[in-house]
């Protein structure tokens, strides 16, 4: 069974730096394209990055562009998510998704691959 | 940009049929056949259950259907089952943020 398997949550004051990662058993992410999605406690869900699959050029929402930062490393098949300057309206779990691609088309607007998620708390 | 509306909470029985509706603008539901919706049970990974606002993937029941008119996209799920019971989101493509999701939709079977 392919699985995305995100971690690296936790608790952290505001201001602070985490680093989160994703996982995959079952899939290689190779030159896929990938998203980071977030939902706040109650909330509905929120797009925050994507990284695309030819060249790894990355996207950022407004709400979080210049703080953080999406990449891959290839040789360990594992996605990150650099969380720096956070505020406790970053407060979320986290999932990385995978974007649906029919061959070499993929639509970056949906994501038919999902993990459980990592919680990120902000707060002193 | 705010986010899609969707009801907070929808109910149907056993065997029943329900309608979500997904309302947007302009510059997003209205303008794109490029709508989605996620299910999610709690504590699990969303999973797509409907894109481009009529197509299943592979693997969903065909209970699941989705339509748009204007700028509302709407899912409805025929035949309600107790699994049926679940949050769903729906989203859209939108040129401004790549995608917008709606505020979700908790459907309880009753």
């Amino acid at each position: 069974e392919v699985q995305l398997l995100e971690s690296g949550g936790g608790l952290v004051q505001p201001g602070g730096s985490l680093r989160l990662s994703c996982a995959a058993s079952g899939l290689t992410f190779g030159s896929r394209a990938m998203s980071w999605v977030r939902q706040a406690p109650g909330k509905g869900l929120e797009w925050i990055s994507v990284i695309s699959g030819s060249d790894a050029t990355t996207y950022y929402a407004d709400s979080v562009k210049g703080r953080f930062t999406f990449s891959r490393d290839n040789s360990k098949n594992t996605l990150y998510l650099q969380m720096n300057s956070l505020r406790a309206e970053d407060t979320a779990v986290y999932y990385c998704a995978k974007i649906l691609c029919s061959g070499p088309t993929c639509s970056h607007w949906n994501f038919d691959l999902w993990g459980r998620g990592t919680l990120v708390t902000v707060s002193s | 940009q705010s986010a899609l509306t969707q009801p907070a909470s929808v109910s149907g029985s056993p065997g029943q049929s329900i309608t979500i509706s997904c309302t947007g603008t302009s510059s997003d539901v209205g303008g794109y056949d490029y709508v989605s919706w996620y299910q999610q049970h709690p504590g699990k990974a969303p999973r797509l259950m409907i894109y481009d606002v009529s197509n299943r993937p592979s693997g969903v029941s065909n209970r699941f259907s989705g339509s748009k008119s204007g700028n509302t996209a709407s899912l409805t799920i025929s035949g309600l089952q107790a699994e049926d019971e679940a949050d769903y989101f729906c989203s859209s493509y939108t040129r401004s943020t790549v995608v917008i999701f709606g505020g979700g939709t908790k459907l309880t079977v009753l």
